[in-house]
């Protein structure tokens, strides 16, 4: 298994709506990364977490939350978003960084299209 | 302030001819370079990389060229096919892989006509 799966593909919420965004993989990564996308815009680093444990924030506003309950997968709670966090976000896997002296490739799932009205 | 710039928005390019796609950076930390494509409604999928202490890497029709003078890099597609046709996003890693942060350019939409 060579995929990262990101539930839901599509969230429409609200200001005052509490989501959350999943990510998954099986592929023994123990390095997961949540990205964010806007339009025409590049994939820009929010979060890293490495051997489950969070080692960047790309100081990310609070009402993001990441969670990573174990080694396949990687939560974010979403609260109070501001319309402008609409927005692809992206989760990816690697193995982790630093480890072997190569880089390791990061892989990268589909994206949940975020719409907050 | 873009470390990483990738000047053409699009590209277009007949098929069988060669896709030339290119990279600036500011950032002289940067050592480890990567090309992903993306197609709509997916996430970018890795496609070829280069370290900072090569000048060229080759698979298959890609190979990535690196000028660390120039600060540039180039992903040549040869021959281009029409399922080539996508965004193609350059990235770039200052921390030798330490922390796997990716800083990537704007990306360029390539379109190869049959």
């Amino acid at each position: 298994d060579t995929e990262v799966t990101q539930t839901p593909k599509h969230l429409v919420m609200g200001m005052t709506n509490k989501k959350s965004l999943k990510c998954e993989q099986h592929m023994g990564h123990r390095a997961m990364y949540w990205y964010k996308q806007k339009a025409k815009k590049p994939p820009e680093l929010m979060f890293v977490y490495s051997y489950e444990k969070l080692s960047i924030n790309e100081s990310v506003p609070s009402r993001f939350s990441p969670e990573c309950p174990n080694s396949s997968l990687l939560n974010l709670h979403l609260h109070a978003l501001q319309p402008e966090d609409s927005a692809l976000y992206l989760c990816a896997s690697s193995q982790p960084p630093g480890g072997s002296g190569a880089y390791n490739e990061q892989f990268f799932g589909p994206g949940t299209r975020l719409t907050v009205l | 302030d873009q470390q990483v710039k990738q000047n053409s928005p699009s590209l277009s390019v007949q098929e069988g001819r060669i896709s030339i796609l290119n990279c600036d950076y500011t950032n002289s930390m940067f050592d480890y370079f990567l090309w992903y494509k993306k197609y709509p409604a997916e996430g970018p999928t890795f496609l070829i990389s280069i370290s900072s202490i090569k000048d060229k890497n080759e698979d298959g029709r890609f190979t990535v060229f690196l000028n660390k003078s120039a600060k540039h890099l180039s992903l040549h597609i040869v021959p281009s096919q029409p399922g080539d046709s996508a965004v193609y996003f350059c990235a770039a890693s200052d921390d030798g892989g330490s922390q796997g942060n990716l800083i990537f350019g704007k990306g360029t939409k390539l379109s190869v006509k049959p």
